[in-house]
């Protein structure tokens, strides 16, 4: 597709479930971010790769969230027994280099209940 | 670190009347500067950004931004607004053009007022 691609849209899971967002970025692009949004609020930075190899993941709220990208395309970004406090909106963004600007999908919608 | 504000948590403007959405950064260094707008269920769209050079950048859909060093700002401005530019917008600044993420600020909402 022209975009990048976030499933499921909407996920809504039960407080100790584990959940994996999908991120298909741009094709070719070698640089893919991912951001997570709380309501009324700007994204805030999670982590991010070059091609298959994450360069920081600073932003990891706690090791209940880690992510990967195998092959240096699609990405998955994994939260581990869930709380309520893991609510927002995820959101990835891939970029054709590391210095070009970036380009979002309209995100995963995550309700913990 | 890098920090953004936009003290303007939502503005109203009459449709057809100039805009202007307020950006103060926070870096050590040139920043790289980024306005983005997000409409309801949608992603964010880069409207502009700022890497270096001319200080006064146009953008997508009549949007244009000034860098002001001495100021720290990165103020957006439209000179009429159209009922299709209510969203939500979003200034960022970051270190490498994209590297390392970028650091957003809390956002602006934008109502427009027949």
């Amino acid at each position: 597709g022209a975009g990048v691609s976030q499933s499921p849209r909407y996920k809504v899971t039960k407080r100790g479930q584990d959940v994996a967002l999908r991120c298909d970025p741009i094709s070719g692009h070698v640089s893919l971010y991912w951001y997570r949004q709380a309501l009324g609020q700007g994204p805030e930075f999670l982590t991010y790769f070059n091609y298959e190899a994450q360069q920081d993941k600073s932003g990891l709220p706690n090791d209940r969230f880690s992510a990967e990208r195998p092959e240096g395309s699609i990405s998955t970004l994994t939260i581990q027994r869930t709380e309520q406090r893991d609510s927002a909106m995820y959101r990835c963004a891939s970029s054709l280099a590391s210095d070009s600007p970036l380009h979002f999908g309209n995100g995963t919608r995550l309700t913990v209940t | 670190a890098q920090s953004v504000t936009q003290p303007d948590i939502h503005i109203t403007v009459s449709e057809g009347a100039s805009l202007e959405l307020r950006c103060n950064y926070s870096y050590g260094a040139t920043p790289y500067l980024f306005w983005y707008v997000q409409s309801p269920g949608q992603g964010l769209q880069l409207l502009l950004k700022y890497f270096s050079g001319d200080t006064l950048v146009q953008g997508i859909k009549g949007f244009e931004a000034e860098f002001k060093r001495s100021q720290s700002s990165f103020n957006l401005r439209k000179p009429s607004v159209h009922w299709s530019d209510a969203a939500e917008y979003f200034c960022a600044v970051g270190t490498g053009g994209g590297a390392d993420g970028l650091t957003f600020g809390k956002g602006t909402h934008l109502i427009i007022q027949p």
